[in-house]
């Protein structure tokens, strides 16, 4: 199992550019997130879905949007980059069963750094 | 709302002297707790969680973490610290009722010395 990947690994957008970061994850997990780690905040979730066909906000959803099309793909937009959306990106998935033990963790993927100019 | 609280940005250990970073955590209800980490430029690799049941955790690298309710704490700790465990520490709370949404902490650096 590769787990959860992320493509790209590196990306440099213009502002106001567009651009789509994709997340997979071949674990069958019902439920996957995206989030932005930014130096001294932690990580922030910016969206998530709990199944496929469905998303919800997060705690910072401005300026992105993402679909669930498939199961296992989760997909994050930028329609038009900011330099305040400069930071380092990553999916997570979990399957959340109800009851406690491998269940109901996030595991994470290696994450996309993005710098926009 | 849920949130987490990392006190120490940034804690400097000797090789081979003991480690424990705190968290403390806010959320209404029985939380799902986690410690992760991150070596430079990785993703976050899963240590160990708390979700029910006995307080003192077990994870991986020999680290381990006591749930404490009554301060709403869930500290990580290591006896013997090796050069390998530098990286940054994010501890989260996250609750089935929630979506399992996590919130995370802004982290705490681990420096070791030799």
């Amino acid at each position: 199992n590769a787990g959860v990947t992320q493509t790209p690994k590196f990306r440099v957008l213009k502002t106001g550019q567009s651009m789509t970061l994709l997340c997979a994850q071949d674990m069958n997990h019902e439920y996957m997130y995206w989030y932005r780690q930014d130096p001294g905040m932690g990580l922030r979730l910016i969206h998530y879905s709990v199944g496929e066909g469905t998303t919800a906000k997060g705690e910072v959803p401005d300026g992105y949007n993402v679909s669930r099309l498939k199961k296992q793909n989760f997909l994050l937009g930028l329609e038009s980059a900011a330099p305040s959306q400069t930071s380092v990106y990553f999916c997570a998935s979990s399957q959340a069963s109800g009851l406690a033990g491998n269940t109901d963790t996030q595991y994470f993927g290696p994450g996309t750094r993005l710098t926009v100019l | 709302a849920q949130s987490v609280t990392q006190p120490d940005i940034h804690i400097t250990v000797s090789e081979g002297a003991s480690l424990e970073l705190r968290c403390n955590y806010s959320y209404g209800a029985t939380p799902y707790l986690f410690w992760y980490v991150q070596s430079p430029g990785q993703g976050l690799q899963l240590l160990l969680k708390y979700f029910s049941g006995d307080t003192l955790v077990q994870g991986i690298k020999g680290f381990e973490a006591e749930f404490k309710r009554s301060q709403s704490s869930f500290n990580l700790r290591k006896p013997s610290v090796h050069w390998s465990d530098a990286a940054e520490y994010f501890c989260a709370v996250g609750a089935r009722s929630n979506d399992y949404k996590l919130s995370f902490g802004a982290g705490t650096t681990v420096t070791v010395r030799a």
